[in-house]
């Protein structure tokens, strides 16, 4: 088993372009999320989904958009990219949609946007 | 709000000397505490979770400890392969819902 696999790993965008974040797992689990990570604020919940089909928004959702396409993936687009948006971004996975149960974490992409 | 606060920031041991890093909580009836080792460069990895004060989990080196207010990460005789971020998280609000609030995390040094 991979885990939760993310790519790219690296990238640099420019104001204004768009790109999309993807992600995938292989543990057959339900509820996917999408996290960014930033010195001194520790990882915050951008969006996050129960199961195939469904998506809600997490504590900073603005400038993203997702997509459940099955329930192995799990896609994070940024229309219009700002500085602000410069960060790491994971992505997690959890067996089940209820309260229980370990989040297993991607390796990560490490995105710059200038 | 949920709110966690992890200290202190930073910690360096020197190798086979215990000490214990801290997570204080702030959440309206706790439902789940996790905590989380992340190496450099890496996503970050389970370690423990407890539900109830009083409740200690131990894996190698490692064990948590649950208060009504706090959680404590104890590290006993650490090696230098335990250097890593250390994670607390607290499950948040009322909803069926698994969703975690982090707290910064405590960067642990330890020299050979």
């Amino acid at each position: 088993n991979a885990g939760v696999t993310q790519t790219p790993k690296f990238q640099v965008l420019k104001t204004g372009q768009s790109m999309t974040l993807q992600c995938a797992q292989d543990m057959n689990h339900n509820s996917m999320y999408w996290y960014r990570q930033d010195p001194g604020m520790g990882l915050r919940l951008i969006y996050y989904s129960a199961s195939e089909g469904t998506t809600d928004k997490g504590e900073v959702p603005n400038g993203y958009n997702v997509s459940r396409l099955n329930k192995r993936e799990f896609s994070l687009r940024l229309e219009s990219a700002a500085p602000s948006q410069t960060s790491v971004y994971f992505c997690a996975s959890k067996p089940g949609q209820g309260e229980g149960g370990e989040q297993f974490f991607g390796p990560g992409t490490r995105l710059t946007v200038l | 709000e949920d709110q966690v606060t992890q200290s202190p920031e930073a910690l360096r041991l020197q190798e086979g000397e215990s000490s214990s890093l801290n997570c204080s909580y702030t959440v309206s009836g706790l439902r789940g505490l996790f905590w989380y080792r992340q190496d450099p460069g890496k996503g970050p990895e389970f370690l423990f979770t407890l539900y109830s004060a009083g409740e200690e989990k131990e894996k190698e080196r490692l064990k948590a400890t649950l208060t009504k207010k706090e959680s404590f990460l104890h590290i006993t005789a650490p090696k230098p392969e335990d250097s890593a971020t250390y994670l607390c998280a607290v499950r948040e609000g009322n909803t069926g819902f698994q969703k975690l609030v982090f707290g910064t995390g405590t960067r642990l040094l330890v020299s050979p």
